[in-house]
């Protein structure tokens, strides 16, 4: 069982590019979130998909941001026209469902020049 | 809007003694989590506590849970250097229910212990 996998570890990204972040859940997890920590700071609830399905997006940013989870492959956090902002490390958590525990990637570090 | 509070927010602790970082959250759950951080890393489960009461222990640490004060405690007995890390709690909104993922984290307890 190879856990949560992210990637890339590391991406830098110039400003007004775009940044695709990868997350494949735990084998036999169906449902994944995605995490944000800036510098310094706790993690931040961006938002819980499902396959095929986003459940809650209630802290994803308006605008730049999205997410998906397709039925097949890894769930992708997409980030359109990064700014300085954007950098921090974004994690990825999955569960099996509707149960406690919540395991969590190794995370992505975007930094934004 | 859930708030979740720790402190303190930075320990420097000597080998050998022993503190408490404790957690304080603004809203009805019984679901509260405890993580380590290592610099770079990601996220390492140390205890769920999923009810009132509810004390957790393993090897020098020890985590306890009191819904109706809303309050959790992380306790370190006798520290060594190892424990030195970032330690989060976080919160589950949720109150027998299904939960949704949506953790509210503290702001991190920055742990360093010295020889």
């Amino acid at each position: 069982n190879a856990g949560v996998m992210q990637n890339p570890r590391h991406l830098v990204r110039r400003r007004g590019q775009e940044a695709r972040l990868r997350c494949s859940p735990m084998k036999g997890h169906s449902h994944v979130y995605w995490y944000r920590q800036l510098p310094e700071e706790g993690l931040k609830f961006m938002v819980y998909l499902q396959k095929e399905n986003i459940i809650d997006e209630s802290g994803m940013p308006k605008e730049r941001f999205s997410a998906e989870f397709p039925k097949e492959g890894p769930s992708i956090l997409r980030i359109q026209q990064v700014v300085r902002g954007d950098s921090a490390a974004y994690f990825c958590a999955s569960s099996p469902g509707d149960s406690y525990g919540y395991t969590f990637g190794s995370g992505t570090r975007l930094t934004v020049v | 809007e859930l708030k979740v509070e720790q402190n303190p927010l930075f320990l420097s602790m000597q080998e050998g003694k022993n503190y408490t970082i404790y957690c304080n959250y603004s809203t009805t759950s019984d679901r509260l989590y405890w993580y380590r951080q290592d610099p770079g890393k990601s996220l390492e489960s140390l205890f769920v506590l999923l009810s009132n009461g509810a004390v957790k222990q393993e090897g020098r640490l020890m985590a306890s849970l009191d819904t109706k004060a809303r309050l959790s405690t992380l306790h370190i007995t006798a520290a060594v250097h190892d424990l030195s890390a970032t330690y989060f709690c976080a919160v589950d909104p949720t109150a027998g229910g299904t939960s949704y993922g949506k953790l509210t984290f503290g702001q991190g307890t920055i742990l360093t212990v010295h020889p």
